[in-house]
């Protein structure tokens, strides 16, 4: 069975970091290009950025209101996919989720809170 | 970037009764493969997105042919034969034609009156 699990949410203060997670299994995510959505409290659904498998290059691209300050990598040894967000903003208050365009399973989300 | 425009944006349905959804793009979603990649989404309270459709009109294993996707260009739609309980929630579009970003619509919530 095909399953994104993730790991790593919490409450922060704005300016901090946070790292999020997600384990694929299931299927072998290295052929796959992965992908983080948001969702803020009562909206919808927000594209945040995408790597690209190593065979594609393994690029990343982000949404503008992240750019720069969120990194996505992972570890295909690991079927591990990661989400580093750095300076964040009470803006960035939300669900993630981790998807992939292979087969678009999602993961369960996990809630990040900005918050002094 | 792309903008998808969703409407309705509320849709009270009457079990039994169909349901329409449009989507509209900003720009023509054929991609230069001579795919449109036009995805729908359904999200129940409390839970993750669940791929519906995908390249606007094929089914994903599992989704009931009560449901189906149409369109083209600039213009898709999702429709619900007969609607049923399970159907209540948020539908979404969503292009992965031009990149970045990937663009969804703002969704539509699907109620039983």
């Amino acid at each position: 069975e095909v399953q994104l699990v993730q790991s790593g949410g919490g409450l922060v203060k704005p300016g901090e970091s946070l790292r999020l997670s997600c384990a694929v299994s299931g299927f072998t995510s290295s052929n796959a290009w992965m992908i983080w959505v948001r969702q803020a409290p009562g909206k919808g659904l927000e594209w945040v950025g995408r790597i690209k498998s190593k065979s594609d290059g393994g690029t990343t691209d982000f949404a503008a209101p992240v750019k720069g300050r969120f990194t996505i990598s992972r570890d295909d040894a690991k079927n591990t996919l990661y989400l580093q967000m750095n300076s964040l903003k009470t803006e960035d208050t939300a669900v993630y989720y981790c998807t992939t365009d292979l087969n678009w399973i999602w993961g369960q989300g996990t809630m990040v809170t900005v918050s002094s | 970037d792309v903008v998808m425009t969703q409407s309705p944006l509320s849709l009270p349905v009457t079990l039994g009764q169909p349901a329409s959804i449009s989507c509209r793009s900003s720009q023509s979603l054929v991609h230069s493969d001579g795919n449109t990649y036009l995805n729908w989404f359904h999200q129940r309270p409390g839970q993750s997105p669940r791929r519906l459709i995908y390249k606007v009109s094929h089914r994903e294993s599992g989704v009931p042919d009560r449901l189906s996707g149409s369109g083209s260009g600039t213009d898709f739609t999702l429709k619900i034969s007969r609607v049923e309980a399970e159907d209540v929630g948020v539908y979404y579009c969503m292009q992965h034609t031009h990149w970045p970003p990937y663009t969804f619509g703002q969704g539509t919530k699907l109620e039983i009156k």
